[in-house]
């Protein structure tokens, strides 16, 4: 079953923070998030392996609440090359393993 | 290393005919995704394999798919016979053991 991204688009201003959220109904092993720019592939930002985690990728973060079943992508201080589309992937603890089911994203845009 | 190298780039054909999509991981990958990227049904794992063995064949979406993993260096994708609702960008992905996946730039196919 596919995961519930919100918000499904923002808008935001350079130097304004975003927060991107994904639930899923099944209990989760991992998550992963991917930001794909409008005509190329989706591009790998960060893998969160154990609940109540936070990685961080220079001004952008996640943390994964696995009792919840939820993650978030903080992006701080947004520029422009953030702009695009951003996907989570989550991996289920029962069936396949490495088996990702994507959400149906969060187009972000950054404007000057 | 080249990346995730997939062909070809873009395919226009006509209803009814086979289409064969090509994808060569990254070297020492041992896992490997077919995916279709739609504006409707969003970004859809059709089939993965690990070790060149098909593991999870359950996204692919009717007998007139399938995809072979002949070796560690190469898969294809068969479409036969092609319909306009095929009309998608696959892409093709590969990792190794619980890590990122690599996209490849995807094949645009149009079915006319």
């Amino acid at each position: 079953q596919q995961p519930v991204q919100s918000p499904q688009a923002v808008i935001l201003r350079e130097g304004e923070d975003a927060v991107i959220n994904c639930s899923s109904s099944k209990a989760l092993y991992s998550v992963h998030w991917y930001r794909q720019k409008h005509g190329e592939a989706p591009v790998f930002l960060m893998i969160l392996l154990k609940g109540g985690e936070q990685k961080g990728h220079e001004k952008i973060s996640a943390s994964f609440n696995e009792k919840k079943q939820q993650s978030s992508l903080y992006l701080t201080a947004s520029q422009l090359s953030y702009s695009g589309t951003y996907f989570c992937g989550t991996e289920p603890t029962s069936g396949s393993a490495r088996q990702l089911t994507f959400g149906s994203g969060t187009q972000l845009t950054v404007l000057p | 290393d080249a990346g995730v190298i997939q062909s070809p780039r873009h395919e226009v054909t006509e209803m009814g005919q086979e289409v064969t999509l090509r994808c060569k991981p990254i070297s020492g990958h041992n896992s490997l995704f077919w995916y279709r990227q739609t504006m409707m049904r969003g970004l859809e794992l059709l089939i993965y394999f690990n070790n060149n063995v098909p593991i999870d064949d359950s996204g692919m979406p009717e007998d007139r798919f399938s995809a072979k993993m002949p070796n560690a260096s190469f898969s294809t994708l068969k479409i036969q016979p092609s319909e306009p609702r095929d009309s998608a960008v696959y892409f093709c992905a590969s990792s190794e053991g619980v890590a990122e996946q690599f996209f490849g730039p995807g094949t645009r196919l149009t079915v006319l």
